[in-house]
């Protein structure tokens, strides 16, 4: 079974750009979360959405949003980009009910800003 | 706040020397603990999920148990494929499942 994919793999952008990033949860996966992970830190929550709809949000500010289609897949947007959003973003999935829910993530897309 | 702090930050051990990795956490009404792999420049591999205290996995040369404050991943008779950040991270009770994940710690395994 395929796992999260994500695209691009890698993105060179400059400041001021704004950038698209794609994800597709595993097959039968409602959950789509997305996570900033600067180098030498742990993935930082940015959204999550559950059948389409934004159900938690992290600490960033508005130029990043993200949504949900009906085929479960995942955008996440980032405009007016600044130096320090460069960083490796990764895009999880998950079943969604009660309970723990594990995530299983993608291979990330390496945004670089210049 | 939900807040995981993971202890060393960079551990160096020889191949077959067993030894422990530390993940404190201080979260309101957990939900779920979890331990992830991640190879340098790669997505995080799901590797445990502990749910509640005195609970214990085991998966290979990997074992996580989980108290009421901390968990630990004891890594017996490692080998260099070993070598990766080990991740931990806290899943609070509420409507949505955001992970909160500690810095890792960075396991190197010379042969």
């Amino acid at each position: 079974d395929a796992g999260v994919t994500q695209s691009p793999t890698h993105l060179i952008k400059t400041r001021g750009q704004h950038v698209t990033l794609r994800c597709s949860p595993i097959s039968g996966h409602k959950s789509v979360s997305w996570y900033q992970q600067v180098l030498g830190q742990g993935p930082q929550f940015i959204f999550q959405y559950y059948e389409k709809e934004e159900r938690g949000r992290g600490n960033f500010p508005d130029r990043f949003s993200a949504r949900q289609f009906p085929n479960y897949s995942s955008e996440l947007n980032v405009n007016a980009l600044l130096l320090g959003d460069s960083a490796l973003y990764l895009c999880a999935s998950s079943l969604a009910g009660l309970g723990p829910r594990e995530q299983f993530f993608g291979p990330g897309t390496r945004l670089t800003v210049l | 706040e939900d807040q995981v702090t993971q202890s060393p930050e960079a551990l160096r051990l020889q191949e077959g020397e067993s030894s422990s990795l530390n993940c404190s956490y201080t979260v309101s009404g957990l939900r779920g603990l979890f331990w992830y792999r991640q190879d340098p420049g790669k997505g995080p591999e799901f590797l445990f999920t502990l749910y509640s205290a005195g609970e214990e996995k085991e998966k290979e040369r990997l074992k996580a148990t989980l108290t009421k404050k901390e968990s630990f991943l004891h890594i017996t008779a490692p080998k260099p494929e070993d070598s990766a950040t080990y991740l931990c991270a806290v899943q609070a009770g509420g409507s949505n499942y955001k992970l909160t994940f500690g810095k890792g710690t960075l396991l190197t395994v010379n042969p």
